[in-house]
């Protein structure tokens, strides 16, 4: 069974928003924080924010305040990041990741999705 | 935030040289340093987190050292495997935040 398990690719318009979702095995989902991630086209990595599946706590990068949103969904053991107002540069791929220990501070992200490609294009 | 500079961003090597990455903090984050390595295509893999705790199944030609705001990962005898793009995280605060990368190209 393979731990995390993105949604498909998407295109977006300037404006409109996005939601990627993140499949997690149950044991992952009742016990690791699943963390957000995205890496432009040829750039480096860039943390969103993190989501404590079981409680549903979340903290977001302050660049993202007011336009991102991250639930879950705890009959699918499912998370989801949802990004609004969508600009050129939003185009990247997005990764969900767990949390290697769940504590503070954490040990670094051992798990991720595949990835999922997320283009703004008009 | 705290910012994480790596240095080379890129290097050239052969297989079975002795490579070293460095990763500086801007302010101190004890031993709260992961390293990722990433190959095209795919995600970022852990292979070492609080900054010499090396992750299950990665080569004991990995190794890591330093804590404050110094550190370093080395491979000890490069194989083609390795070839790849390493980045820095610290997790000593809110928000984690990776180095530019380093990537680790065939000579």
């Amino acid at each position: 069974q393979v731990p995390l398990v993105q949604s498909g690719a998407e295109v977006k318009k300037p404006g409109a928003s996005v939601t990627v979702s993140c499949k997690a095995s149950e044991y992952i989902f009742t016990k690791f924080y699943i963390h957000w991630v995205r890496q432009g086209p040829g750039l480096g990595l860039e943390w969103l924010g993190v989501s404590n599946p079981s409680g549903g706590g979340t903290t977001y990068a302050e660049k993202f305040l007011g336009r991102i949103t991250m639930t879950r969904d705890t009959s699918t053991s499912t998370v989801y990041m949802e990004l609004g107002s969508l600009r050129f540069d939003d185009t990247a791929v997005y990764y969900c990741a767990k949390d290697f220990n769940s504590n503070f501070p954490s040990y670094g992200l051992d798990v991720w999705g595949q990835g999922t490609t997320v283009t703004v294009s008009s | 935030d705290i910012q994480m500079t790596q240095s080379p961003s890129s290097l050239s090597a052969s297989v079975g040289d002795r490579v070293t990455i460095t990763c500086r903090a801007s302010q101190n984050i004890y031993s709260y340093l992961n390293w990722y390595q990433q190959k095209p295509g795919t995600a970022p893999k852990l292979v070492m987190y609080i900054a010499s705790s090396i992750q299950n199944g990665v080569p004991s030609t990995f190794s890591g050292s330093g804590s404050g705001t110094d550190f370093t990962l080395t491979i000890s005898s490069l194989q083609p495997e390795d070839f790849a793009t390493y980045y820095c995280q610290q997790t000593y605060t809110t928000p984690p935040t990776f180095g530019g990368g380093t990537k680790v190209e065939i000579k």
